[in-house]
């Protein structure tokens, strides 16, 4: 069965250093999604992606963060300089489309620690 | 904005029993979605069930179903039978029909003792 792959799977990092994380959406699926989740709280939505651009995002995604499909397989999310309070599991989503077909499916997180 | 509510921060079941877990809403939209997603310790989140709100009918895969009452908000999930594999974390989790984020709750850990 298809799966949504996240790499790494865990990182460190000095606070104010740029980070990358990197995901591997189901091959067939045209819209992802980052979420992010900080310990011990609930999941929270980043930003959606679709045809090459941002199609919705959240207070929390701020001009620290960036996205992008930099080929036809990955989808990144960039943090420019990281915050202690960036801290989190980082989940990637992809779904095959909107409306009844739409089912988001998760990969396995990139756990952050910014120090 | 819309907010999902689980009230039930831990729950514990009994094997082969059945649990249901609680979960409310609140959305001035008419047409959305709603989901169980499951996080076993593993931490991938994996879908469990997915309800249409202009669907009167409830949602049932297996095991799992749902009791969604629109009018209250409400959309609890029923586990029958439970299982040890079915020990993790439960979200809820609301869609408006014309947007893209999934809006969780804080979830609901599920404990299940033999």
């Amino acid at each position: 069965e298809p799966e949504v792959t996240q790499t790494p799977s865990h990182q460190v990092t000095q606070m104010g250093q740029e980070v990358i994380l990197r995901c591997v959406p189901i091959s067939n699926h045209l819209y992802f999604y980052w979420y992010r989740q900080i310990l011990g709280q609930k999941v929270e939505f980043l930003v959606s992606f679709y045809n090459n651009e941002i199609s919705e995002k959240s207070e929390i995604f701020d001009d620290q963060f960036s996205v992008e499909r930099p080929d036809g397989s990955n989808f990144t999310l960039k943090i420019r300089s990281t915050k202690l309070e960036d801290s989190a599991m980082y989940f990637c989503a992809s779904s095959e489309g909107l409306g009844a077909a739409e089912t988001q499916y998760f990969g396995p997180g990139t756990r952050l620690l910014v120090l | 904005a819309q907010t999902v509510t689980q009230s039930q921060p831990e729950m514990s079941v009994q094997e082969a029993e059945t649990v249901t877990l609680s979960c409310t809403y609140d959305t001035s939209e008419s047409d959305y979605y709603l989901f169980w997603y499951k996080q076993p310790p593993s931490r991938q989140m994996i879908l469990v069930i997915r309800q249409e709100a202009y669907k009167q009918q409830n949602a049932t895969e297996n095991r799992f179903s749902v009791n969604f009452q629109k009018a209250a908000k409400s959309f609890s999930l029923k586990i029958s039978d439970s299982q040890l594999g079915d020990a993790a974390m439960y979200f809820c989790a609301y869609r408006r029909n014309s947007g893209y984020a999934l809006n969780f709750g804080k979830g609901t850990s599920l404990l299940v003792t033999p």
